[in-house]
């Protein structure tokens, strides 16, 4: 029973904004939503987490709408370095790193 | 480099071998943990270690033996492995109990059982 959708695969050119999306319609009120990646042949990556609030970081931000069903992750200016598989993942903060499933997210690749 | 060590990056084994998998960690984190990714397959977690005690044991078949001798180092013994063992070993570790969640990974151990 997956608890977040992501599109299997997308497409962005060099130099623009990346924008991947994922719902997430049965969030509970405690449970934040992570996205991590994992470039091809490498361990996945953290990227970025939040609750409520949109989160920036030195890799992306990260906007949740208001009512906290889905969410966007943002690469403002994407290299082809970030072509990855992107997960979006949900779970209550503290509920044991464990507990975090790596669906099939979203495979980005970006064009020069 | 992402703080998580893995030795040796490829490793090729007969099926009658003995080999080891390891990783080091070099982030003071508590936990540690193994995790297999097969082709075209999702992360699937195998083991995980919290403070060097072992918590979790996802019916990992037996011929996949872990041992952490130290909150800072972690092992993967394998024997007598099958073909469809063949994947990616990936490493990660945690600070438990920080609440954040956030796994650091090494960049796996890739391996082909002939």
């Amino acid at each position: 029973d997956a608890k977040t959708t992501q599109p299997t695969s997308m497409d962005c050119a060099e130099g623009r904004a990346a924008n991947l999306p994922c719902n997430h319609s049965t969030i509970s009120g405690n449970e934040y939503v992570y996205w991590y990646r994992q470039i091809h042949s490498q361990g996945p990556q953290y990227i970025i987490h939040g609750l409520k609030n949109n989160e920036t970081n030195e890799m992306a931000s990260l906007i949740i709408t208001e009512d906290r069903k889905s969410s966007t992750l943002i690469l403002p200016h994407a290299t082809l370095r970030d072509t990855a598989v992107y997960y979006c993942i949900v779970l209550p903060l503290g509920g044991g790193s464990e507990k975090l499933v790596f669906g099939k997210g979203t495979k980005l690749t970006v064009n020069p | 480099e992402t703080g998580v060590t893995q030795t040796p990056r490829h490793l090729v084994m007969g099926m009658t071998n003995k080999k080891s998998l390891k990783c080091e960690q070099h982030l003071g984190h508590n936990a540690m943990y193994w995790y297999k990714q097969s082709a075209k397959k999702p992360l699937e977690l195998m083991f995980v270690y919290n403070f060097k005690e072992q918590t979790e044991n996802n019916s990992v078949p037996s011929r996949f033996s872990p041992e952490c001798p130290n909150s800072s180092h972690l092992f993967l013994h394998l024997h007598t492995l099958q073909p469809e063992d063949s994947a990616l070993y990936l490493c990660a570790s945690s600070q438990e109990g920080s609440g954040a969640n956030v796994l650091t990974f090494g960049a796996g151990s890739r391996l082909t059982v002939l």
